[in-house]
């Protein structure tokens, strides 16, 4: 079956430090794969685009990788900062004729002073 | 620029009563989605329409229907409610689904007693 997988269990970091947040996807030929921040009580807001062809995408302090071998994407928010605290949401859309964006359950970030 | 306007923003439904949840756009987006999102389940589309004129089903459409009035405007409605529908609902618009970011709104949070 096709499945998105994000890390369930919070990430807890020092302010400075650099967070990465994993997807996994399995059963999926993705042509995109996009990133989202929701903060509580808000709709999702959109980061970085990658395409399947690109191996990195950077975009001020974040970087997003694609790594279709390992089906695997990588997103990195470097110098971190408690502003930076929210859920992200990794959401691919197939290579298939035409179909939708499909979220996976997202990854709690929380960067302390 | 008001992008993604839910409404209403809390709902509390008792069981078997309907009601219409109404999105607009201002952004002449193309495609526009409806997803529910539930604790642990993440963000799960209930039905989208690819472009003025057209429905297509999500991944779960039981126990609802839409209507893409023009353009603009994405209506979901729940005909009869049900607990199980209690969930924080997000509208959502792009210009191209999965190659272009999606917009969403600030959510509807409705509870069904």
């Amino acid at each position: 079956s096709q499945k998105i997988e994000q890390n369930s269990e919070a990430l807890n970091i020092q302010e400075g430090k650099t967070a990465t947040l994993t997807c996994n996807y399995t059963n999926y030929s993705p042509a995109y794969l996009q990133w989202y921040r929701q903060d509580p009580g808000r709709g999702p807001v959109f980061l970085l685009l990658i395409r399947e062809n690109e191996k990195e995408k950077r975009k001020e302090r974040l970087k997003v990788t694609f790594d279709t071998t390992l089906k695997q994407s990588l997103f990195h928010i470097t110098a971190s900062q408690p502003a930076d605290s929210a859920t992200y949401l990794c959401a691919l859309k197939e290579n298939s004729g035409y179909s939708t964006l499909t979220f996976g359950k997202g990854t709690m970030l929380l960067v302390s002073p | 620029n008001a992008g993604v306007t839910q409404t209403p923003k809390f709902q509390v439904l008792k069981t078997g009563q309907s009601m219409t949840l109404q999105c607009a756009q201002d952004m002449n987006h193309n495609s526009m989605y409806w997803y529910r999102q539930d604790p642990g389940m993440g963000l799960r589309l209930i039905y989208y329409s690819a472009s003025e004129g057209t429905t297509d089903k999500g991944e779960v459409p039981n126990g609802y229907n839409v209507s893409r009035l023009n353009k603009r405007e994405f209506s979901l409605r729940l005909e009869s409610a049900a607990p199980s529908q209690t969930s924080v609902y997000f509208c959502a618009s792009a210009t191209f689904t999965g190659v272009t970011e999606a917009f969403f709104g600030q959510g509807t949070r409705l509870t069904v007693v």
